[in-house]
């Protein structure tokens, strides 16, 4: 079992809200990543980091922001929900870019 | 961009069968995994197959690897109702922003 959580696990919320998604690893990984994926659909990566204060847009344009202050923390936020952020968040962390990643169970976020 | 391609995007066979996916990626990569991602839920590592390897087992999978043809096979084989689930290739080239997934295979095993 993999020692990485993302907290919600699900989250219905309204336009406009600021929402965080919570993800937190126990393996001293530097490497962290978040992954936006649609039902039976591809992965996309939004966002990564290298380390403490250090974070990059991925391939897929994103509205969402994140930080890594902590090694083992990597919350990304949404300052104002629109519907069409509804999709399931994955994040994932890796002692290596290029070595096995480990994911989180994922946060399925609903905005209505 | 994407980088891994899976094929077929959908299978369905018997319990018991051999159940065969590919993967065909376009650039030069130093390793490629599979992933199997359950129904809602996060992805899990499988098997990872670096660039100077062929073959690879892991109890039930068997995974090649061709670097010539830029393509990778899963099999599975005696195939179990709990293989129900997506299959995802992701290539790693070493470069900063991790692994590239593809679409996926989604294999359904019916008992």
């Amino acid at each position: 079992e993999a020692d990485i959580y993302q907290t919600p696990r699900y989250l219905v919320i309204g336009t406009g809200k600021k929402i965080t998604l919570e993800c937190s690893q126990t393996m001293g990984h530097d490497k962290m990543y978040w992954y936006q994926q649609d039902p039976g659909m591809e992965l996309h990566l939004i966002h990564y980091s290298y380390g403490v204060n250090s974070t990059e847009k991925g391939d897929l344009s994103s509205e969402s922001t994140v930080s890594r202050i902590r090694t083992e923390h990597f919350p990304l936020t949404l300052e104002s929900a629109r519907p069409s952020h509804t999709s399931q968040y994955l994040c994932a962390s890796s002692g290596d870019s290029w070595s096995e990643a480990f994911f989180g169970q994922g946060t399925r976020l609903t905005v209505v | 961009s994407q980088q891994g391609e899976e094929d077929p995007q959908a299978l369905s066979i018997q319990e018991g069968e051999n159940a065969t996916m590919n993967c065909s990626y376009k650039t030069s990569i130093n390793n490629l995994q599979w992933y199997r991602q359950n129904s809602g839920r996060g992805l899990v590592h499988l098997i990872l197959i670096r660039s100077n390897e062929r073959e690879k087992h892991s109890g039930r999978l068997r995974v090649t690897l061709d670097t010539s043809k830029k393509s990778s096979s899963l099999l599975i084989t005696a195939s179990r109702a709990a293989d129900t689930a997506s299959y995802f290739c992701a290539t790693g080239s070493g470069g900063a922003d991790g692994l590239t997934f593809g679409k996926g295979t989604h294999l359904i095993i019916q008992p």
